[in-house]
């Protein structure tokens, strides 16, 4: 299948400090991206739709000043968590169709710690 | 909007047992749904995929089954093995192509 690249799978920041998540496909191009968020022992929750090109869309609740996304290449997005707070540790997981079959392929995660 | 279960939420068998994991949705009009696993600290890894013209798909020891009008799926797994053991999740896709989750399943395959 097609792969997704996400880079870093980890990181430790400080609060008040920004961090960018990179996600990446690597064998196709992808007009649309979906970066999603999860919580211990939860599922995957849907944060924003990542648009090659234009602005991103983003679901109810989530916080565009907060979570910037950036697609500015048919293969390559990026998730800018600004400002980190604790409560904004989490695993975030992209993800990109491939337009041949419609099937979603995720990346590896990023695990997130704001301390 | 689009809601999705799994039932149940976690599932302990003995290695070479056949299992159900089970899924539902409860818009059914979805573009395809998929079925994942994901391994703990792990990103996830596309099992199947079954477009909402289709009845079931299979890959090896996996069979995934959907039935629109009733709004459910079915992932079986043949012979299990303890390196099955991961949380399975489901995911409908509608019309805008974002995926709507499941919790997932907690399979655990005990040697």
């Amino acid at each position: 299948g097609a792969v997704v690249s996400q880079h870093p799978s980890r990181v430790i920041c400080k609060s008040g400090t920004s961090v960018k998540i990179e996600c990446r496909s690597l064998d196709f191009q992808a007009t649309t991206m979906f970066w999603y968020r999860q919580f211990p022992k939860q599922s995957l929750m849907l944060m924003a739709t990542s648009n090659e090109g234009s602005k991103a869309t983003y679901e109810q609740g989530v916080e565009k000043d907060k979570f910037l996304i950036n697609h500015a290449s048919l293969t390559l997005s990026t998730l800018t968590v600004t400002s980190a707070h604790p409560e904004d540790s989490s695993f975030y997981i992209c993800s990109a169709r491939d337009p041949k079959n419609t099937e979603a392929f995720f990346g590896q995660g990023t695990r997130l710690t704001v301390v | 909007k689009q809601e999705v279960t799994q039932i149940p939420a976690a599932l302990s068998v003995p290695e070479g047992e056949n299992l159900v994991l089970n899924c539902s949705f409860t818009d059914s009009a979805i573009y395809n749904l998929q079925w994942f696993r994901q391994d703990p600290g792990k990103g996830l890894t596309s099992l199947l995929l079954i477009q909402s013209s289709q009845r079931e798909q299979t890959s090896g020891r996996l069979n995934a089954s959907l039935d629109k009008s009733s709004g459910r799926s079915t992932l079986y797994i043949a012979a299990s093995q303890p390196g099955d053991s991961a949380t399975y999740l489901c995911a409908s896709s509608g019309s805008a192509r974002q995926l709507t989750f499941g919790s997932g399943t907690q399979l655990t395959v005990l040697p």
